[in-house]
């Protein structure tokens, strides 16, 4: 399986910053992807980053808000904009498994907005 | 789209026990995989064990295996012998074959909190 590692491992911030989370991954791969996992919750994807393209977002989910970035088959940013309270969950990027259609993921960021 | 549902919000057992825990879930697809993660308190997700849909048998890792009954859109997990070590959260989740190469992301129960008391 793929080593994932994501920086940083949480975070408090103040309402109205932003805070770009990494993604990086011990092999290249085509397809990162990239969860929200609200307090209780269960993950819901955000976007899908293929490298070389524009992401692709989920309904309910707005590039102004999480812009993505994708610069290469190793490494992923996403950024959480104009933060409120209501961002406050754990991050959590994935790449899909080299043979078939498992995911492995990250060890998460855990933000809290104040 | 699909939709995957885990009714037990939370379960709770003794330790060497043996528990399962149930997901549903609905599809037009009739090919797909499905799969459940495990989640510790550390949050890190780690998959569990995978079940394509079209292999009648029951996927087995160890002391973890599955109840598949497709045509009533079931996959339920069994855990035997239970260790204070499996303590985290289930979920369950689903993608769809045609997603083989890795196109889509996984859909994903809101997840059972299984407690293995000492």
């Amino acid at each position: 399986s793929a080593v994932i590692s994501q920086k940083p491992s949480r975070d408090i911030c103040q309402r109205g910053t932003s805070l770009t989370i990494q993604c990086q991954v011990d092999s290249q791969v085509t397809m990162m992807f990239w969860y929200r996992q609200q307090p209780g919750q269960s993950l819901t994807l955000i976007a899908t980053a293929n490298q070389g393209s524009e992401a692709t977002y989920e309904s309910g989910f707005v590039i102004d808000k999480f812009p993505i970035s994708r610069p290469n088959l190793t490494f992923s940013t996403l950024t959480v904009s104009n933060m409120s309270p209501e961002d406050s969950s754990i991050y959590l990027c994935s790449v899909p498994a080299a043979s078939g259609p498992a995911q492995f993921f990250g060890p998460g960021t855990r933000l809290t907005v104040l | 789209a699909q939709t995957v549902t885990q009714s037990q919000p939370e379960m709770s057992v003794q330790e060497a026990e043996t528990v399962t825990l149930s997901c549903t879930y609905d599809t037009s697809e009739s090919n797909y995989y499905l799969f459940w993660y495990k989640q510790p308190p550390s949050r890190q997700m780690i998959l569990v064990i995978r079940q394509e849909a079209y292999k009648q048998q029951n996927a087995t890792e160890n002391r973890f295996s599955v109840n598949f009954q497709k045509a009533a859109k079931s996959f339920s997990l069994k855990i035997s012998d239970s260790q204070l070590g499996d303590t985290a959260m289930y979920f369950c989740a689903f993608i769809p074959m045609y997603s083989g190469g890795g196109a889509d992301g996984l859909t994903f129960g809101k997840g059972t909190h299984l407690i293995i008391q000492p």
